[in-house]
């Protein structure tokens, strides 16, 4: 049975800061990797998607990374803003298309 | 392009009443996702759609939960009766235009309930 797991829970760190968010899953055989953005209140906004072929996707500010052996992918968010503060949660799609969620990251940005 | 619509956006019902919600998926959008996510925890997925069918519903909780696609497109989540455990944010998302594999989920805002 597929589990995700993100790590840290929380965070909070200065504008301006690198940071890396973490994400394990622990059955490797995954179709591919989401992350999203949740703000209060809201919806889930997509940011990135990793097919299981593919060891990265950038956008912007925005990097992932997979590595299904390890059953880690990593989101970098680069020169953080307070904008940036927000739920971030990733999700890994199963090969039978089944989606499991971690439970995110709260990420606070301080100006 | 017009996203992904949920309504009511926030419902307030006592214990053992009974709600439905509504969705319209993205047009042309054939994989259709309910999710329910409790407070401080991710997503968890209820039931998904591909066009009218079902495709997984292993966690929905049938003895109290039901939902359809009817012609494809639009979707209801019913819930009858309803217990305190169910106050939750329960999002709608679609993916996929036909004939191609589901990818990225697109995500309407969501239905917060409160069982009282």
């Amino acid at each position: 049975k597929q589990e995700v797991t993100q790590i840290p829970a929380a965070l909070s760190v200065p504008e301006g800061e690198n940071l890396v968010l973490n994400c394990s899953f622990t059955d490797s055989a995954i179709y591919n990797l989401q992350w999203f953005r949740q703000d209060p209140g809201k919806g889930l906004t997509s940011l990135l998607l990793i097919q299981s072929s593919q060891r990265e996707q950038t956008s912007g500010r925005l990097n992932a990374s997979l590595d299904k052996s390890s059953g880690r992918s990593t989101l970098y968010i680069a020169a953080s803003q307070p904008g940036d503060s927000a739920t971030y949660l990733c999700a890994a799609r199963t090969g039978g298309f089944k989606t499991i969620f971690g439970a995110g990251t709260r990420l606070f940005v301080k100006a | 392009e017009a996203g992904v619509a949920q309504s009511p956006r926030y419902k307030i019902i006592e214990k053992r009443q009974s709600v439905a919600f509504w969705c319209n998926p993205i047009s042309g959008h054939a994989t259709l996702y309910w999710y329910q996510q409790i407070l401080g925890q991710g997503p968890k997925l209820l039931i998904q759609f591909q066009n009218n069918g079902v495709v997984d519903d292993s966690q929905l909780p049938k003895d109290r939960f039901s939902a359809e696609r009817l012609k494809g497109v639009d979707s209801t989540l019913k819930i009858q009766p309803a217990k305190l455990e169910d106050s939750a944010v329960y999002l709608c998302a679609s993916s996929a235009p036909q004939g191609a594999p589901p990818e990225t989920q697109y995500f309407g805002p969501g239905t917060r309930l409160l069982v009282l």
